[in-house]
């Protein structure tokens, strides 16, 4: 079945260490979007990617880029890690022209603690 | 930039009971509304989503009202069972137009848990 996976799952960085998230996709979409939980604050948008050559800020973009290799991958760094970064991070992708209208596709998650 | 808020944070029911979770929205240029179910340690999937042109859809024990004059609308769930413990959450969206078509803002999740 098209998917939507990150890597890694679970990571555990020092501050100041610089980490990427890898989101991939095999759904053919070509928005993808990169957000953070964190517990009574819902999911907050950091970036988003309307097509390879779109890159568009979220709602919390500092300490946060991204870079889109490739339709169906899309990273996102943390230059310099800081503990108030520790969150669960999903991936998603859409398609609005498909079948699937705008619903959002979720990778697993990828769990990340900066100590 | 729009702005979703949702309440209850937490919701507590008995198996068979009725819950309901509500959701405000700030920008009336919103019009697609959908809710995600996220199972404990697993991604959101979507459950059931409406668009600005109905008031209500159904799907089996789930169902979402929206009211656009008063900018809220609510997730209803009937003979609650205690697989649909989870964390929900509303979202809104336009999807033509404007530098925030097709960018979904969250509300803040409410935890529903559904004691047998």
């Amino acid at each position: 079945d098209a998917d939507v996976t990150q890597t890694p799952r679970n990571r555990i960085t020092k501050t100041g260490k610089r980490i990427m998230l890898e989101c991939s996709q095999t759904k053919g979409h070509d928005r993808m979007y990169w957000y953070r939980q964190d517990p009574g604050l819902g999911l907050r948008l950091i970036y988003y990617s309307f097509d390879v050559k779109d890159i568009n800020k979220g709602e919390i973009s500092d300490g946060y880029s991204v870079s889109r290799q490739a339709q169906a991958k899309f990273s996102l760094s943390l230059e310099s890690a800081i503990p108030n970064q520790t969150a669960l991070y999903f991936c998603a992708t859409s398609d609005p022209g498909g079948t699937s209208l705008d619903e959002q596709f979720f990778g697993p998650g990828t769990r990340l603690t900066v100590l | 930039g729009e702005n979703v808020e949702q309440h209850p944070s937490t919701l507590s029911v008995q198996e068979g009971d009725s819950a309901v979770i509500k959701c405000t929205y700030s920008d009336s240029a919103s019009n697609y509304f959908p809710w995600y179910k996220q199972e404990l340690g697993k991604r959101p999937q979507l459950i059931i989503d409406i668009r600005s042109n109905v008031g209500e859809k159904k799907d089996q024990r789930i169902a979402v009202t929206l009211n656009k004059t008063a900018k809220h609308f609510s997730l209803h769930i009937t003979e609650t069972q205690p697989e649909d413990s989870a964390v929900y959450f509303c979202a809104a969206t336009p999807t033509a137009g404007g530098t925030s078509y097709g960018k979904l803002t969250f509300g803040q999740g409410t935890i529903l848990t559904v004691h047998p």
